[in-house]
């Protein structure tokens, strides 16, 4: 079965600070994709990335950074010089096998986000 | 932009009452999702439905059924309130993708907070 596991419940960095989400996954498919989603506190989940799991090359969006790893079914995401904005609930997601043309994501348990002043 | 809408940010209903939550979408997504979002456990599939009047459960859909006459329109019906149903519940669309194509992310309504007494 699909599954996808955020150990980090909570983390509370000061601004400024590099700060690093972990997302281990399981799966037994061979072709998936991997989602990050922000939810701030507004309560509506943003898109943040998607990735095949045919590129393993890293990836970079301004503060926003994501590593790939299937050697060990990671996919992290780290925010470089953390800003009060980012704080927020962070979801890592991976795509199950397609039904009907409709492809159902497996969440993880959230990492709630606290950037201090 | 893409816009889902859902009919209420915050609901209080009692115990046995039959509870109605809407969500709309205007972007013409085949694919509609319903979430239930639990501190510790993220977000879980309870219905979803890749076109109308077609719908498939998810991974919790016991005590939930859905509607789905109209695109735009996916309701979530809680037939009889129960006191573990207090959550909140998030709606989602996507356009429908066909064998090996990328998956289209899922855009999120802001939530209904469903408390039930």
């Amino acid at each position: 079965a699909q599954k996808v596991t955020q150990a980090q419940t909570e983390i509370s960095v000061v601004e400024k600070e590099d700060v690093t989400l972990d997302c281990v996954y399981e799966t037994r498919d061979t072709t998936y994709y991997l989602f990050w989603y922000k939810q701030p506190p507004s309560g509506e989940l943003v898109f943040l990335i998607r990735r095949n799991s045919f590129d393993e090359q890293n990836e970079i969006s301004g503060r926003y950074s994501w590593n790939f790893q299937k050697s060990t079914s990671s996919f992290n995401f780290t925010i470089t010089a953390s800003q009060v904005v980012d704080s927020a609930v962070y979801f890592c997601a991976l795509s199950e096998a397609e039904y009907q043309g409709a492809q159902k994501l497996v969440f993880g348990q959230g990492t709630r986000l606290t950037i201090n002043p | 932009d893409v816009k889902v809408t859902q009919s209420s940010r915050y609901l209080v209903k009692r115990t046995g009452e039959k509870v109605f939550l809407e969500c709309v979408q205007d972007m013409d997504h085949e694919n509609m999702f319903w979430y239930r979002q639990d501190p510790g456990l993220g977000l879980r599939l309870i219905y979803f439905s890749y076109d109308v009047k077609m719908k498939e459960k998810g991974d919790i859909p016991e005590g939930y059924s859905v509607s789905r006459e109209k695109k735009e329109r996916f309701s979530l019906i809680l037939e009889s309130a129960s006191t573990n149903q207090t959550s909140m519940y998030l709606c989602a669309s996507r356009v429908r993708t066909s064998g090996g194509d990328i998956p289209y992310e899922q855009y999120f309504g802001p939530g209904t907070r469903l408390t039930v007494t």
